[in-house]
């Protein structure tokens, strides 16, 4: 159980194209899905957190308008990022979390998706 | 605000031998809950185990096992019988009920574990 997906795996564009990363979860229901992004051989930096049928909370530092999330259902979170540019290159990486109580909510991740603007 | 630790960057560990990667947290909260994660080379996060700051019993989950040592403020993660297919990232996380977001999870910068033939 608790599996969740990423779509697509890989992703070129060119600069200035917008792309779109879709996140599911494949056997639950998730209220809460999480963004994150990270570098070669660095930790992973949260970028939004998305809520099902509400406006994602962005960390600060990240810009709303290039990185669309919209959270339609209790399995799907996407992320788009508008106007790609070279340094927009990076893992994305989503998660879902799945309740147990207030501490023992588990985050489950995606497979990721790397994503590289030429 | 929390912190996670991971004074490792990179461990070394012979096949079937243990291996005990640290971490250490600061947080005010007394209620909080620690994570590790494995990276492998793919880029999945893979959820390995979890430890509640009222636990009383050190979490395990089949050859891995948190050693917790809360007066100490670490969780260090203990992976048995080590197989080549442990080589990989390892990350500490936590979540605490602090202000802001309390479902988000605070990564430390990873242990890049190597299992030697």
């Amino acid at each position: 159980g608790a599996v969740v997906s990423q779509h697509p795996s890989w992703v070129i564009c060119k600069s200035g194209t917008s792309v779109k990363i879709e996140c599911r979860s494949l056997d639950f229901q998730a209220t809460t899905m999480f963004w994150y992004r990270q570098f070669p051989k660095q930790s992973l930096m949260l970028m939004a957190t998305s809520n099902e049928g509400s406006k994602a909370t962005y960390e600060q530092g990240v810009e709303k308008d290039k990185f669309l999330i919209n959270h339609a259902s209790l399995t799907l979170s996407t992320l788009t990022v508008t106007s790609a540019h070279p340094e927009d290159s990076s893992f994305y990486i989503c998660s879902a979390s799945v309740l147990g109580g207030p501490l023992r909510e588990t985050q489950y991740f995606g497979p990721g998706t790397r994503l590289l603007v030429l | 605000a929390q912190k996670i630790t991971q004074t490792q960057p990179g461990m070394f560990v012979q096949e079937k031998e243990a291996v005990t990667l640290d971490c250490t947290y600061d947080t005010s909260d007394q209620s909080y809950g620690l994570f590790w994660y494995k990276q492998p080379s793919s880029g999945e996060m893979i959820f390995l185990i979890y430890q509640g700051s009222y636990d009383e019993q050190n979490a395990t989950e089949g050859r891995y096992s948190l050693n917790f040592q809360k007066a100490r403020k670490s969780a260090n993660l203990v992976i048995s019988a080590s197989q080549l297919g442990d080589s990989a990232m390892y990350f500490c996380a936590m979540r605490d009920t602090g202000s802001g977001s309390a479902r988000q999870l605070t990564f430390g910068s990873g242990t890049q574990l190597t299992v030697l033939p």
